[in-house]
């Protein structure tokens, strides 16, 4: 069964920065390209960012682009998100998703981790 | 960029029908076949439901059903269950090559 397990999650102060990972088991990771998803508490979901299978793609949201970097390991099939110069709306629940290229859909996702930017 | 537009509730008995819509531009939902659908119970992980406006993952069931038209998708769930109740997500790639997802819906099965 896949497994995506999220970590790293956290209480940060604005201005802070926060690193999350995303282990994933039983799947092909090197071989999807990958997502991270939030939800803010009481709203919907919100598409993150996304990196291509090797790296050399990455796209993000307006809201966190120059903040936030997304990467990868594919010898350690896992997923990052440095999050950097953090503010309160970026207080959510993140999830690590695969995004499968061919359908442009979630197809498998964590439980996710919850960050909180507060003073 | 702003959220594709769903209404923010429905509701259905059992066994009836209910669709629900996803309105977007011709830069996301007009402009591709990449519209999904995702269900999501409180405290779980989302789960795919849709795929390319119409197709169903395996084990998905074939009372949920996605159609396309112009700008806007729709999802379509038959002989509501009350395990059916949830939020429900729609999203479409866009001309951006981002995603972007509805402001979702709540289900409630009356």
């Amino acid at each position: 069964e896949v497994q995506l397990v999220e970590s790293g999650g956290g209480l940060v102060q604005p201005g802070g920065s926060l690193r999350l990972s995303c282990a994933a088991s039983a799947f092909t990771f090197s071989a999807y390209w990958m997502s991270w998803v939030r939800q803010a508490p009481g709203k919907g979901l919100e598409w993150v960012a996304n990196i291509k299978q090797d790296g050399s793609e990455t796209y993000y949201v307006d809201s966190v682009k120059g903040r936030f970097t997304i990467s990868r390991d594919n010898a350690k099939n896992s997923l990052y998100l440095q999050m950097n110069s953090l503010r309160a709306e970026d207080t959510a629940l993140y999830y690590c998703a695969s995004f499968t290229i061919i359908s442009r859909a979630f197809d498998y996702w964590g439980q996710g981790t919850l960050v909180i930017v507060s003073s | 960029q702003s959220a594709l537009t769903q209404p923010a509730s429905v509701s259905g008995s059992p066994g009836q029908s209910i669709t629900i819509s996803c309105t977007g531009t011709s830069s996301d939902v007009g402009g591709y076949s990449y519209v999904s659908w995702y269900q999501h119970h409180p405290d779980k992980a989302p789960k795919l439901m849709i795929f390319d406006v119409s197709y169903r993952p395996s084990g998905v069931s074939y009372r949920f059903s996605g159609s396309k038209s112009g700008n806007t998708a729709a999802l379509t769930i038959s002989g509501l269950r009350a395990e059916d109740e949830a939020d429900y997500y729609c999203s479409s790639y866009t001309s951006r090559s981002t995603v972007i997802f509805g402001g979702g819906t709540k289900l409630t099965v009356l």
